[in-house]
């Protein structure tokens, strides 16, 4: 069957640091692969959205990168905040976009 | 604020009833999408509606439903209610032109409690 992993335990990092997040995928070719990020109590936040057909992605200080040879998308924040303490989500998307399954999230602390 | 609502914020209930929740869209918005989010699922899609019709179905039980109006408001109706459905509903829209590939936007949710 169909699996998403995310790093399972949550990240700590220091202000100032890049974080990176893992998504890998079995069991699965997915066309395009988004990103989310959720705050606690909170519905998620659309980041980011990568086509196979596309190595990397960046949007101000995030980059996503997207290997289909390896199934892994990684996510990368640099210079983190406190700010960016949160849950992130990767989601795949098939090549009809029909079928969303959801990563279990990694939470990503950041200490100043 | 995503300009998506949904309500109610919490709903608590026994086993066996039947509750609904509701959800509307950003204005514009045409498509509707449900997710169920659970502690031992994670997030997890179960219907979409895009201007009054089914357009998507992912992991829905077969006694919940869902549908959208003419206003393009949309509801989700869970029956029976067993304790493994206490979970978090949120409620996404988009424009609705390229499925799941435009962007949604989320509500805050609804927490249901089955006791």
């Amino acid at each position: 069957s169909q699996k998403i992993e995310q790093n399972s335990e949550a990240l700590n990092i220091q202000e100032g640091k890049t974080a990176t997040l893992t998504c890998n995928y079995t069991n699965y070719s997915p066309a395009y692969l988004q990103w989310y990020r959720q705050d606690p109590g909170r519905g998620p936040v659309f980041l980011l959205l990568i086509r196979e057909n596309e190595k990397e992605k960046r949007k101000e200080r995030l980059k996503v990168t997207f290997d289909t040879t390896l199934k892994q998308s990684l996510f990368h924040i640099t210079a983190s905040q406190p700010a960016d303490s949160a849950t992130y989500l990767c989601a795949p998307l098939n090549q009809a976009g029909t079928a969303l399954i959801f990563g279990k999230g990694t939470t990503l602390s950041v200490s100043s | 604020d995503s300009g998506v609502t949904q309500t109610p914020k919490h709903l608590i209930t026994a086993t066996g009833q039947r509750v609904t929740l509701r959800c509307s869209p950003r204005s514009g918005d045409l498509s509707v999408y449900w997710y169920q989010q659970s502690l031992d699922q994670g997030l997890q899609f179960l219907i979409q509606y895009y201007n009054g019709e089914e357009r998507a179905k992912g992991n829905i039980l077969e006694r919940f439903s869902a549908q959208q109006f003419p206003d393009l408001h949309s509801e989700l109706n869970l029956s029976s209610l067993e304790l493994g459905d206490s979970a978090l509903y949120f409620c996404a829209s988009s424009v609705g032109t390229s499925g799941f590939t435009d962007t949604q936007y989320f509500g805050p949710g609804t927490r249901l409690t089955v006791l």
